[in-house]
């Protein structure tokens, strides 16, 4: 069966730290990757997404995403994290069928 | 654009009661989700549709529910009778063929508490 792996429930990181999120899915062909964000009591905010083509994908809020095909993997990244990017961080994978299946999510916490 | 629009944000109902979210995509968006997040089983996905028409809804619990899109630009979500077990907050989003149906943009969502 399909499915997404959010191995961090909960990662902290103090401010001006570099970030990394991982997800792994579990699909026999490549699936459409996401990466999406929610604030406290917000809506999920869409920060990047990967089709095909150059694996290293650039998102918004200076996030970026890279795809391992090996690895079945599409870990986010930040060079230095912010206060505000304190937030739930949801992975989600698509098969062309329009629906997405989303990852457990990850929470972060950022120290001052 | 003003993104998708859902109300009401919150939701306060005693058991028994029947609740009715409600959604309004992104202009020109052509499919339309719904989804319930709950600490236990994350986001699921309830039901979806295609030019208002419904596509899967494999996703919906029990005949309690009820989804409809009389038109492109509205959609509802009808829970009859509710009850706690419904306490979850309710997600609509869209998104269009163009950009990829999977690129689905969400609403704010609806906090429904079932006392």
């Amino acid at each position: 069966a399909q499915s997404v792996t959010q191995p961090d429930i909960h990662i902290t990181v103090s401010e001006g730290a570099s970030l990394e999120l991982r997800c792994n899915y579990s699909y026999g062909a490549t699936p459409y990757l996401f990466w999406y964000v929610q604030s406290p009591g917000q809506g999920l905010q869409l920060l990047l997404k990967y089709f095909s083509g150059d694996t290293l994908v650039q998102g918004i809020k200076g996030f970026e995403a890279e795809f391992k095909r090996s690895q079945s993997s599409f870990n986010l990244r930040k060079p230095s994290v912010h206060w505000s990017d304190a937030a739930e961080y949801f992975c989600a994978v698509g098969f062309n069928t329009g629906k997405l299946i989303f990852g457990q999510g990850t929470t972060l916490q950022v120290k001052p | 654009d003003a993104g998708v629009i859902q109300s009401p944000r919150h939701e306060v109902t005693e058991m028994g009661q029947e609740v009715t979210l409600r959604c309004k995509p992104i202009s020109g968006h052509d499919y339309l989700f719904w989804y319930r997040q709950t600490m236990m089983r994350g986001l699921e996905l309830l039901i979806y549709f295609n030019n208002n028409v419904p596509i899967d809804d494999s996703g919906m619990p029990e005949d309690r529910f009820s989804a409809k899109m009389p038109n492109a630009s509205f959609s509802t979500l009808k829970i009859q009778p509710s009850e706690p077990r419904d306490s979850a907050v309710y997600f609509c989003a869209s998104s269009n063929l163009a950009e990829g149906r999977e690129t689905q943009y969400f609403g704010p969502g609806t906090r429904l508490l079932v006392l």
